[in-house]
C-alpha cells in the first residue's frame, strides 16, 4: 500500500536561509507525488506535483522538489525563506492509476520563519 | 479560483445529534472527496465519490456517510456526532482523479460538545 512519511512536524529556518521538508514515499506503482501547502485558517493548496514528466519539479512561489527513486524521497526545498513562506506542508501520494484512486497525505510539516 | 465552497465554516453541535457537512462545486469535476484533518495525522479520507450516486469509502468512514444527488453537491453526514469527531472537514475535487491533483475547499470546523 501507498504511504508518506514526513521526517519533522516542525522546522524553523532563518529568513534568508535554505528551506528543506523531507518527504519518503512507498508505492508499489510509478508513484504521483505532491506538495501542498497551507496556510492558517484556510485550505490546502497545491504547490508542485510530480507525475514522471521531469525528476526535478518547480512549482509556485520559488519552491523545488526533486524526486530520486533511489531514496524513494520527494524533497521540497527553497533557496531563500520568506517570512510568507510560514505555513504547513502536506506531501502526498497517489494510490493508484486510474480514476478511483486518492491522495495519502503525511502528517504534515509546520515551517516557521524567524527574522 | 475553482468554485468550490463549504458550508457551515463552523458549527458547534452536541454529541448525538446527527450534522451534515455540504460541499458544492461549481466546476462540473467528477471526482469529490471528504477529508478530516487532526493533528499529527494530517488528512484522512473519510469518503469520496467518482460520480452522482456513485460513492466509496475511505479509512475513516465509521460514523459518516455521504450522498451525491447531483454532481455539483457532496454531502457528509454525521449519524449520531461524538466527540472523536471534532475535527476540521476539507472536501477536495478533482477533473481526473487523484493524479491530477486536489483542488480544497476552505474547510469546516466542527466542534463536539
Amino acid at each position: 500500500a501507498q504511504s508518506v512519511t514526513q521526517l519533522g512536524s516542525h522546522v524553523s529556518v532563518s529568513e534568508g536561509a535554505l528551506v528543506l521538508l523531507r518527504c519518503n514515499y512507498s508505492s508499489s506503482v510509478p508513484p504521483y507525488l505532491f506538495w501542498y501547502v497551507q496556510y492558517p485558517n484556510q485550505g490546502l493548496q497545491l504547490l508542485l506535483k510530480y507525475t514522471s514528466a521531469a525528476t526535478l519539479v518547480k512549482g509556485i512561489n520559488g519552491f523545488e522538489a526533486e524526486f530520486k527513486k533511489s531514496e524513494t524521497s520527494f524533497h521540497l526545498t527553497k533557496p531563500s525563506a520568506h517570512m510568507s513562506d510560514a505555513a504547513e506542508y502536506f506531501c502526498a501520494v497517489s494510490d493508484g492509476a486510474g480514476g478511483y484512486n486518492k491522495l495519502i497525505f503525511g502528517a504534515g510539516t509546520r515551517l516557521a520563519v524567524h527574522p | 479560483d475553482a468554485g468550490i465552497t463549504q458550508s457551515p465554516r463552523h458549527k458547534v453541535t452536541e454529541t448525538g445529534t446527527p450534522v451534515t457537512l455540504r460541499c458544492h462545486q461549481t466546476e462540473n469535476h467528477r471526482y469529490m472527496y471528504w477529508y478530516r484533518q487532526d493533528p499529527g495525522h494530517g488528512l484522512r479520507l473519510i469518503h469520496y465519490s467518482y460520480g452522482v450516486k456513485d460513492t466509496d469509502k475511505g479509512e475513516v468512514s465509521d460514523g459518516y456517510s455521504v450522498s451525491r444527488s447531483k454532481t455539483e453537491d457532496f454531502l457528509l453526514t454525521l449519524e449520531s456526532a461524538t466527540s472523536s469527531q471534532t475535527s476540521v472537514y476539507f472536501c477536495a475535487i478533482s477533473e481526473g482523479g487523484a493524479n491530477y491533483g486536489y483542488t480544497f475547499g476552505s474547510g469546516t470546523r466542527l466542534t463536539v460538545v
